[in-house]
């Protein structure tokens, strides 16, 4: 069954660098696109950025556009968010989620997320 | 950017119909999705493209979207449906993003 398993979330010190991964399972990268979704303490959902399911493409919020990269290798079905010159803001549990592809634009499966928090 | 607005709160008496609204600039001419989001869980899609249920999700859910509103509707609603209800959609007309409501929650009484 499709499945994505979030992991490397932490305590970081503000300005600092963090790798957050997603292994999926059940499926191939290759097929998908594949999002990174946040959400802060108490708030709602905040879509990140996304890789597309060739990887020759990715888009990123506003929010996080120069920041945050999104990468992966295929070779361990392994999706990568590196995050770099964090934020108090930036603390939230972040999510991978599937893109259902074709011309739906959604989100079919969640990972179970990473807690990242940024803190002195 | 584009904004979903949705209502903070829904309360709705069991067997009642609970009602979900995501406003949005002329959100009738894109395709919307609503996610259930239960506390300490990832959020589970439960309407996909404005009315279609993913497999596995009770008939009770149902949507629709038309002019500047888009709506979902559970009906018969039990303590179970008790969760944070968010809309989404795609905005392709300033950038490529994706764009979630601001999220609503939904009490049984």
């Amino acid at each position: 069954q499709v499945q994505l398993v979030e992991s490397g979330g932490g305590a970081v010190q503000p300005g600092k660098s963090l790798r957050l991964s997603c292994g999926a399972s059940g499926f191939t990268l290759t097929h998908f696109a594949i999002h990174w979704v946040r959400q802060a303490p108490g708030k709602g959902l905040e879509w990140v950025g996304m890789i597309s399911y060739d990887g020759s493409q990715t888009y990123y919020a506003d929010s996080v556009k120069g920041r945050f990269t999104i990468s992966r290798d295929t070779s361990k079905n392994t999706l990568y968010l590196q995050m770099s010159s964090l934020r108090p803001d930036d603390t939230a549990v972040y999510y991978c989620a599937r893109d259902k592809g074709g011309d739906l634009f959604y989100f079919d499966y969640w990972g179970q997320g990473t807690l990242v928090t940024v803190s002195s | 950017s584009y904004v979903l607005t949705q209502p903070p709160s829904v309360s709705v008496a069991p067997g009642q119909t609970a009602r979900i609204t995501c406003g949005g600039n002329n959100i009738g001419s894109k395709s919307v999705h609503w996610y259930q989001q239960k506390p300490g869980q990832a959020p589970v899609p439960v309407v996909y493209d404005n009315s279609d249920r993913p497999s596995g999700i009770p008939e009770r859910f149902s949507g629709s979207n038309s002019g500047n509103t888009a709506t979902l509707t559970i009906s018969r609603v039990d303590v179970g449906d008790e969760a944070d209800y968010y809309c989404q959609v795609w905005d392709y007309s300033a950038d490529f993003l994706y764009v979630f409501g601001t999220g609503s929650k939904v009490t049984v009484l």
